[in-house]
């Protein structure tokens, strides 16, 4: 069955800490890569996105995440995290041409004043 | 504001009840989705509507009736629920399918507790 795996339910760190969040799935061919963020009492927004090209996407509040084909990793990262962005972070994958957007568990972080 | 509109935001409702929820894009897109979301459980997919045509639907009970009247407006009439069922439910939208666009636009989620 097709599924998104996040490696860490709850991640706590201190402000300029640096962040990385896993994301594995598995679906074959052809995917598309999203990361969301929710934070407390908000609703779901994107945080950026891959479709295809360079395989390192920047996306907004100085987040990035890499997309290794081989290993169907999509992780995200932030060189130094602050207090604000204590959210959830939600992988998410769906096949090319396809509705069907599947989605991790979701990786609570929160950072520390 | 997320282009996407949820009504009611939040929904108390015995078992035996019928009620509904809505959903309303205002972003021009032409597929709506339904997802449950409940604690430490990845979103479920419930529903996905492109062009007014149910496109999935993820071995939901029927005890969920989703309604599509037009590209804009998507309902989930719910009746008989189960204390299971209370969860925030997610509506969101897109423009296409995966190909170039497939991001998702989500409204703040109707809180549904059934008693």
């Amino acid at each position: 069955a097709q599924s998104v795996s996040q490696h860490n339910h709850h991640v706590i760190l201190s402000e300029a800490a640096s962040l990385e969040l896993g994301c594995n799935y598995s679906y074959g061919g052809t995917v598309n890569l999203f990361w969301y963020v929710q934070y407390p009492g908000q609703h779901l927004q994107l945080l950026l996105k891959y479709f295809s090209g360079d395989p390192l996407v920047k996306g907004i509040k100085g987040f990035e995440a890499e997309f290794i084909k081989s290993k169907f990793s999509f992780n995200l990262r932030k060189p130094s995290v602050q207090w604000s962005d204590t959210a959830e972070y939600f992988c998410a994958v769906n096949r090319y041409n396809n509705n069907d957007m599947r989605f991790g568990a979701g990786t609570r972080l929160t950072v520390k004043p | 504001e997320t282009g996407v509109t949820q009504t009611p935001r939040h929904l108390v409702m015995g078992m035996t009840n019928k009620k509904s929820l809505k959903c309303e894009q205002h972003l021009g897109h032409n597929a709506m989705y339904w997802y449950k979301q409940s604690a430490k459980k990845p979103l479920e997919l419930m529903f996905v509507y492109s062009l007014e045509e149910r496109v999935e639907n993820n071995s939901v009970p029927s005890r969920f009736s989703p309604e599509c009247p037009n590209s804009s407006h998507l309902f989930l009439h719910l009746h008989t629920l189960q204390p299971e069922d209370s969860a925030l439910y997610l509506c969101a939208s897109s423009q296409g399918g995966g190909g170039a666009h497939g991001e998702l636009f989500f409204g703040e989620g109707s809180r549904l507790t059934v008693l």
